[in-house]
């Protein structure tokens, strides 16, 4: 089993759509979650931290879900700019601080 | 804040030929993270260091790769002999303290081998 696996898309969505993301991970010694956002032929950029009480930042809400081992991204009212791949990251704490980035899922939305 | 800084943006070499890829981490940060990312393959991790010590290199692909951390504020990825199968996308990140901390990634290094 991977480390971090995601939803494997693409999300092919409707402008005002809402769509959501599940990324699951193996490690239940995990301890920080992030999910970032790739556009095409760019670097990953942060988009959002997952908290355990979840958090919301505008149209997205994060929720992450320790006892099942997910993390959750949901945008609401979709915009052509919310075009991109996002990439679940999830921290362990082994004998060091590993950075695990899952493989990404692929979102369109469609005018 | 300059953000992490990569260098060169674009690099086209001959297969056999030495490749050195550059990254100034963000002042402050003390861990630098070296990836490569293939449609292939996605983003995988190479290299990473903290307070310029590697702590995990078990991402190198081959005794081709090496990577070099001389201070705080300097990091290279060399390549020799660069073969096709290397050409991708080479990103650098820093981050303060990996735990808790995002990671900042500079713009990324295309490297095209023919």
């Amino acid at each position: 089993r991977k480390e971090v696996e995601q939803d494997p898309g693409p999300f092919n969505v409707p402008e005002g759509a809402t769509v959501a993301f599940n990324c699951t991970y193996s490690n239940s010694a995990s301890q920080s979650f992030f999910w970032y956002r790739q556009d095409c032929r760019k670097e990953p950029k942060l988009l959002m931290s997952v908290y355990s009480s979840g958090n919301e930042d505008g149209r997205f809400t994060a929720q992450l879900n320790r006892a099942s081992q997910y993390i959750s991204l949901l945008i609401r009212d979709s915009k052509l700019s919310d075009s991109a791949t996002y990439l679940c990251v999830v921290n362990e704490k082994t004998s060091y601080d590993k950075v695990i980035f899952g493989p990404g899922t692929s979102l369109s939305v469609i005018p | 804040d300059a953000g992490v800084i990569q260098s060169p943006r674009h690099e086209v070499t001959e297969m056999g030929q030495e490749v050195t890829l550059r990254c100034k981490p963000i002042s402050g940060h003390n861990s630098l993270f070296w990836y490569r990312q293939t449609m292939m393959r996605g983003l995988e991790l190479l290299i990473y260091f903290n307070n310029n010590v590697p702590i995990d290199d078990s991402g190198m692909p081959e005794d081709r790769f090496s990577a070099k951390m001389p201070n705080a504020s300097f990091s290279t990825l060399k390549i020799q002999p660069s073969e096709p199968r290397d050409s991708a996308v080479y990103f650098c990140a820093s981050s303060l303290i990996p735990q808790a901390s995002p990671l900042h990634f500079g713009n990324g290094t295309r490297l095209t081998v023919t």
